[in-house]
């Protein structure tokens, strides 16, 4: 079974809002140090962090993007949804969530357990 | 923002040598307080997403095998694969965890000479 799932719509249009949901079993948000984030990979390009939520719901996002961001989590239904703002041709990529485990001395640290992602396309 | 810089952007090894994979940071990543330095390692094959291989600089993930090693401080760290696998060619990145925002390094392809 596969531990996270992503979804939503492979293709936006410029200036429209992504929705990407982050499905997950095998471990609950509640657990204290728990986080998922989301992760994002243009094609043929290296990795950039957007965002992350923790287990008290505190949250982080990447600053150059941070306006533009909204991640949330349901831990009853083991989801978590991250809203982009304004999306445009340069957003393209594969959208990845990942969890982020219990890890004393960090509030970032690594992730242990990814998606296969999801690739968004933003084009008119 | 922290930067990570990979070096080099890729490199051939033969199977069965070493493969040494350099990750620089803007600024230093280690953390006094508890003596540690704050970067990872991850592996990417083609169509798949990163795995991880390496956190805390030199912990090895469970289940990774023994010729993935990690070391470092500061603001230098290294990955080295002590006997290139067929299975090892792949991208390597290296991300530090120190601070807001996460960054990754550009990345490492590796190839079987």
């Amino acid at each position: 079974q596969v531990p996270l799932k992503e979804s939503g719509p492979a293709l936006v249009k410029p200036t429209q809002t992504l929705t990407l949901t982050c499905s997950f079993s095998g471990f609950s948000l509640s657990a204290t140090g728990m986080g998922v984030g989301w992760i994002r990979q243009p094609p043929g390009k290296a990795l950039e962090w957007l965002a992350l939520i923790y287990w008290d719901d505190d949250k982080r996002y990447n600053p150059s993007l941070e306006s533009r961001l909204t991640i949330t989590k349901d831990t009853s239904r083991s989801q978590v949804v991250l809203t982009m703002a304004n999306m445009a041709p340069v957003d393209t990529g594969t959208y990845f969530c990942a969890r982020k485990p219990s890890s004393e001395g960090s509030a970032y640290s690594w992730f242990d357990l990814w998606g296969q992602g999801t690739l968004v396309a933003v084009s008119s | 923002d922290i930067v990570m810089t990979q070096s080099p952007d890729s490199l051939a090894v033969s199977l069965g040598e070493r493969a040494t994979i350099n990750c620089k940071s803007s600024q230093s990543i280690f953390y006094s307080a508890y003596n540690k330095n704050y970067v990872t390692w991850y592996q990417q094959k083609p169509g798949q997403p990163p795995k991880l291989l390496i956190y805390w600089a030199s912990t090895r993930e469970y289940g990774v095998p023994d010729r993935f090693s990690g070391s470092g401080s500061g603001t230098d760290f290294t990955l080295t694969i002590s006997s290139l696998q067929a299975e090892d060619a792949a991208v390597y990145y290296c991300q530090q965890y120190y601070t807001n925002p996460i960054t990754f390094g550009q990345g490492t392809r590796l190839e079987i000479k």
